[in-house]
């Protein structure tokens, strides 16, 4: 099993701040990388599916960056608001039959006091 | 957009009773995916499909089976439900083959079990 890990666990931010946080993997046999936002009582969304060294992403006030050689990634927003509350999830994936099989980090769950 | 839909949103069963966790996608996806969520722990695969009538075991398969008998249901069979398979359970769905094969996830059922 692949092991990916997050940091911080949980993150308390003032509205307005900008943050960021840290999803590290395995970088071999690297394949893709995953963010998705889990909003309570939602279901988790995609943000963003990397797979390139060096690649960034973007979605309006939320970034991405990944490292594949050191096996990190870390997801950036700027200027948070209270919608940002979320436990936001990175996932490393290898290709099984096909099908991209995703290993989860445990999540790093963000509130933002207005 | 793609819509995921799991059958019951909470659900209360006792031990060693069978249970079915039924999961529909409407937009024709191959993968399917049944993943368990705890406290502390990411998200864990239990099993996936990537075809009709193909399962491949997951991370945590013990305790579980799967049936996929139409492209758009995935079902997950606790065949003797025990107090530890108490947990949030997510279905999810992806189109192989794309560079952004991202999840879509069901809103989860919340299974108790006495």
């Amino acid at each position: 099993i692949l092991n990916v890990e997050q940091s911080p666990q949980s993150l308390h931010v003032q509205e307005g701040d900008s943050t960021n946080f840290t999803c590290s993997f395995p970088s071999s046999n690297f394949y893709a990388l995953h963010w998705y936002r889990w909003e309570t009582a939602k279901s988790p969304e995609a943000l963003f599916v990397m797979t390139l060294n060096g690649d960034e992403k973007k979605k309006g006030r939320i970034s991405a960056t990944l490292n594949t050689k050191e096996g990190y990634s870390y997801l950036y927003i700027k200027g948070s608001q209270p919608e940002d509350s979320a436990t936001y999830l990175c996932a490393s994936a290898k290709i099984i039959q096909g099908a991209q099989k995703l290993v989860f980090g445990q999540g790093t769950r963000l509130t933002i006091n207005p | 957009d793609v819509k995921v839909t799991q059958s019951s949103r909470y659900l209360v069963k006792r031990t060693g009773e069978k249970v079915f966790l039924e999961c529909v996608q409407d937009m024709d996806h191959e993968n399917m995916f049944w993943y368990r969520q705890d406290p502390g722990l990411g998200l864990r695969l239990i099993y996936f499909s990537y075809d009709v009538k193909m399962k491949e075991k997951g991370d945590i398969p013990e305790g579980y089976s799967v049936s996929r008998e139409k492209k758009e249901r995935f079902s997950l069979i606790l065949e003797s439900a025990s107090t530890n398979q108490t947990s949030m359970y997510l279905c999810a769905s992806s189109l192989p083959g794309t560079t952004n094969e991202k999840l879509f996830f069901g809103s989860g059922t919340q299974l108790s079990v006495l």
